[in-house]
């Protein structure tokens, strides 16, 4: 079946812009994850949907990241005025449920702040 | 400029030897560990995975062992192949966390 699916598959943008960037999880997975990773590191949490409960936020680097999810369905994260230090792939990952489920990533946006 | 990540540890291994990739997790409380396989230009892609209620698992052509005591994971795999070559995270999940803690990262190259 299908994967997690996110786009864009790379974004350049200019100090300053907001973006956007955008996950399909897999259908049926209640819990979807967003994930940061610096080049040549490992992967930093942002933020956790789970169902309709509110989301976890606490891995949220600052006020200018926020994320939105409709349901079960699609999710958004968003980076108001970005800085160079964004630059980053941003990973999203979706499982059956929150805990003990394996997560399956996405392929990720690869984010350039120029 | 471009920021410059940290260096990966790096194995390199003879095509057909076996590899072991260790990692050291922090949290005692942590019951629940995975290996994730990723390529460049790609996301993490799951290998295995094992309850702290095990000590070892074995899938196809890998095999994870768990030491509790010293909070140490490995990954084994058998008879390395080209299409290996690839950066393996260990990542633990805690019952009260939702989010799994990643290492960071090994790099393996098989050589030919």
């Amino acid at each position: 079946g299908a994967g997690v699916s996110q786009s864009p598959s790379n974004k350049v943008t200019e100090k300053g812009k907001d973006v956007e960037l955008r996950c399909d999880p897999i259908s049926g997975h209640t819990a979807l994850y967003w994930y940061r990773q610096r080049l040549g590191q490992g992967l930093e949490f942002l933020i956790y949907f789970q169902g309709n409960s509110a989301p976890d936020k606490s891995g949220l680097p600052s006020d200018r990241f926020s994320a939105e999810r409709t349901g079960e369905s699609v999710s958004t994260l968003t980076i108001q005025r970005t800085q160079q230090e964004d630059s980053a792939v941003y990973l999203c990952a979706s499982s059956l449920a929150g805990g003990q489920y394996t997560q399956y990533f996405g392929p990720g946006t690869r984010l350039t702040v120029l | 400029g471009e920021s410059v990540g940290l260096h990966l540890p790096t194995l390199s291994v003879q095509e057909g030897d076996n590899s072991i990739i260790n990692c050291a997790y922090s949290n005692s409380a942590s019951d629940y560990f995975i290996w994730y396989k990723q390529e460049s230009g790609k996301g993490p892609q799951f290998i295995i995975d094992i309850r702290s209620n095990m000590d070892k698992r074995q899938g196809q052509r890998v095999t994870v062992l768990l030491n509790k005591t010293v909070k140490h994971l490995s990954l084994q795999i058998a008879a390395t192949q080209p299409g290996d070559s690839a950066v393996y995270f260990c990542a633990e999940n805690s019952g009260s966390a939702r989010q799994l803690t990643f290492g960071s990262g090994t790099q393996l190259t098989v050589l030919p």
